[in-house]
């Protein structure tokens, strides 16, 4: 593993179904963030974390949990997958929050039908 | 509330010069970043600015107005593979990124 990396790289869930976005970085950073991405729309912060075991709620966090059990991993967890969740999912790390560079995993690209 | 407003398209020819610009509106202010996305890709990290001024780094030079709340992300000598989506971000009293919508460069030859 180099990097951050997120799993899987693409899904398509039936409205109604649980599902987890599994996202792991081995660069040691404390601050973590999910993201979606929709056409015409900027990323959107859905929750974070600043550190392993907190975790706070970003601009859309409704139908999406977390957790931070250590600094590595930071899943994602849809409870019952609605068609609006359809979107790209972003993870990220840093070394800092919010004043140093973010790097981002590959994306998820999820398709709720 | 909170904004970042930011052209959705713009069209540059190769080898030439293109300004995008951003406005912010935050509550607080510690920065601003500017991150360039390629299609179906990740964004990747190409500038921050907290102090007023000019940063330079190669072809890609970002500057950043506090007073103003505007910043631009310069590119010099464009090349094709400079086609991409380029995200402003500012960061606010939280220390949370605000993104803009990013703007869609178009290289032509």
């Amino acid at each position: 593993i180099a990097g951050i990396t997120q799993a899987p790289t693409s899904q398509i869930l039936a409205a109604g179904r649980r599902m987890t976005l599994r996202c792991t970085q081995d660069m040691r950073h404390n601050a973590m963030y999910w993201y979606r991405q929709d056409l015409g729309l900027g990323l959107r912060l859905i929750h974070y974390s600043n550190t392993a075991g907190t975790t706070g709620k970003g601009e859309v966090p409704d139908g999406y949990s977390v957790s931070r059990a250590n600094t590595d991993d930071f899943p994602l967890t849809l409870a019952s997958a609605v068609p609006s969740q359809t979107s790209v999912y972003f993870c990220a790390s840093s070394d800092g929050q919010g004043v140093a560079e973010a790097f981002f995993g590959q994306g998820t690209r999820l398709t709720v039908v | 509330g909170q904004n970042i407003d930011q052209p959705t398209e713009m069209t540059a020819t190769e080898g030439a010069i293109v300004q995008i610009n951003c406005t912010y509106q935050t509550s607080g202010f510690n920065g601003l970043f500017w991150y360039q996305q390629h299609a179906g890709e990740a964004p990747t990290f190409l500038s921050y600015n907290v102090l007023d001024g000019l940063e330079e780094k190669g072809r890609f030079s970002s500057f950043l107005s506090r007073s103003k709340g505007y910043s631009y992300l310069l590119l010099k000598e464009l090349q094709m593979k400079d086609s991409a989506s380029y995200l402003c971000a500012g960061t606010d009293s939280n220390y949370q990124l605000i993104w803009g919508a990013g703007t869609k460069l178009i290289i032509k030859p």
